[in-house]
């Protein structure tokens, strides 16, 4: 199975700052030297979770442009440019590569 | 609209059989691979079990290999989680998941609370 690492486990964070949320695999994601297979998903509080970033980079619809992903093969990272209020919940990633499907453990981002 | 609704759950003893179902709208049902992801109260999210748009390939979590077995009806737009030999530790918020290469909508969650 693949292993997804994240950290931090918590991330205080200012209205206004940025933030960032590390995944790290542990095999390479990348499909047909391409792709990589990672998402991010963020589950506000009383909510399921919601896609923000699929394929490591592309920003799902509807999700601001102060979100960001990067990173390759089995590094990669959230990046949220200027946090606001609602920014806040647990942010996971999880790689779509091959089953099981895995999530890492979670971040939980709070003001 | 797409719209995803889980039913179903409820208390059940170990031991005991539980189906959930996703009644799916709004978009192509049968053109969608379907999953289950759980959650376990104040824990993570844990992918359960998969299956293509025919019904025909299915997989599963360890976990749950030989216990939950997934079915659709494409029919009927509905997806399904029979869950036989229910333990404490399946105890856990059930989503429903369309996968559009990435799991695009989300169900509300249907709570399995296995206990004695």
């Amino acid at each position: 199975d693949i292993v997804m690492a994240q950290s931090p486990l918590s991330l205080p964070v200012t209205p206004g700052e940025p933030a960032s949320i590390s995944c790290r695999s542990s095999q390479s994601l990348l499909y047909r030297n391409r792709f990589n297979r990672l998402d991010w998903y963020l589950q506000k509080p009383g909510q399921s979770p919601q896609l923000l970033i699929y394929l490591g980079s592309s920003r799902a619809s509807g999700v601001p442009d102060r979100f960001s992903g990067s990173g390759s093969g089995t590094d990669f990272t959230l990046k949220i440019s200027r946090v606001e209020a609602e920014d806040v919940g647990v942010y996971y990633c999880m790689q779509a590569l091959q089953t099981p499907l895995t999530f890492g453990g979670g971040t939980k981002v709070e003001i | 609209e797409v719209q995803l609704v889980e039913s179903g759950g409820g208390l059940v003893q170990p031991g005991g059989s539980l189906r959930l179902s996703c009644a799916a709208s709004g978009f192509t049902f049968s053109s969608h691979w379907m999953h289950w992801v759980r959650q376990a109260p104040g824990k993570g999210l844990l992918w359960v079990s998969r299956i293509d748009g025919n019904g025909n390939t299915a997989n599963y979590a360890d976990s749950v290999r030989g216990r939950f077995t997934i079915s659709r009806d494409n029919a009927k737009n509905t997806l399904y989680l029979q869950m036989n030999s229910l333990r404490a530790e399946d105890t856990a918020v059930y989503y429903c998941v369309r996968d559009s290469g990435d799991f695009d909508y989300w169900g509300q969650g249907t709570l399995v609370t296995v206990s004695s």
